[in-house]
């Protein structure tokens, strides 16, 4: 069963346009929502990171948007730039449910077009 | 910072041989440390989780024989593919957590590993 579910799996954007990333989960345990950036040969990097106290976290053009009732978050790219295009993962994770184990969704490839 | 490094970035062996890859936690000490296998435009697959001085608690379907995990210190963990197939070629990626941020993985760059 897949714990975190990403939506979409590809975006195309326009360069100054807004990215949208979309991850929903199943486990309430989960209180910790981080979202990374993966560029091609690269490991994974932490962009930002969300707890569930607070519906929103803005860091410079990044936002994730959360919903705890209907247990989804997201990742708002402003004003994307083609630099931005990578791989993002969204991910969840619980001390308390399976210490710090990462669930991983599936990716979304962003091409961000000049 | 959190910097973790792995060596080495790239390896191509022949079948049959072992490859050891490291991962280190270059500014701080890593409680934990992560082995990942990533498949081309896939998601990063857990093979297992180490604690230092403490044997590597593997993902179900992971061989442990198969994949040899060591945490020796706070900032050292390895793996080693013993008996590489082609099978075993993939991305092979190392997290770390700090002992102050016990949620939060910081991921190594990765080992692209083929085998012929």
């Amino acid at each position: 069963q897949q714990q975190v579910k990403q939506s979409p799996q590809s975006l195309i954007v326009q360069k100054g346009g807004i990215s949208i990333i979309n991850c929903a989960y199943e486990n309430t345990a989960f209180d910790y929502f981080p979202w990374y950036q993966q560029f091609p040969g690269k490991g994974p990097a932490l962009l930002i990171a969300i707890r569930p106290d607070v519906s929103e976290k803005k860091e410079g053009r990044f936002t994730i948007s959360f919903n705890k009732s209907a247990k989804q978050f997201s990742l708002h790219i402003m004003d994307s730039q083609p630099g931005d295009s990578a791989t993002y993962f969204c991910a969840a994770t619980s001390y308390s449910y399976n210490f710090n184990k990462f669930y991983f969704g599936s990716g979304t490839k962003l091409n961000v077009k000049p | 910072g959190a910097v973790v490094s792995q060596h080495p970035s790239r390896v191509i062996c022949k079948s049959g041989t072992s490859v050891k890859i490291e991962c280190r936690s270059l500014d701080f000490q890593a409680t934990t440390m992560f082995w990942y296998r990533q498949f081309p435009k896939q998601s990063l697959m857990l093979m297992a989780t180490s604690n230092e001085g403490s044997k590597a608690t593997y993902e179900q379907g992971v061989e442990k024989d198969k994949f040899l995990i060591n945490h020796a210190s706070l900032t050292l963990s390895t793996l080693t593919v013993t008996s590489a197939h082609p099978e075993d070629s993939s991305f092979y990626i190392c997290s770390a957590q700090k002992r102050t941020e016990t949620d939060t993985q910081y991921f190594g760059p990765g080992t692209r590993l083929t085998v012929l």
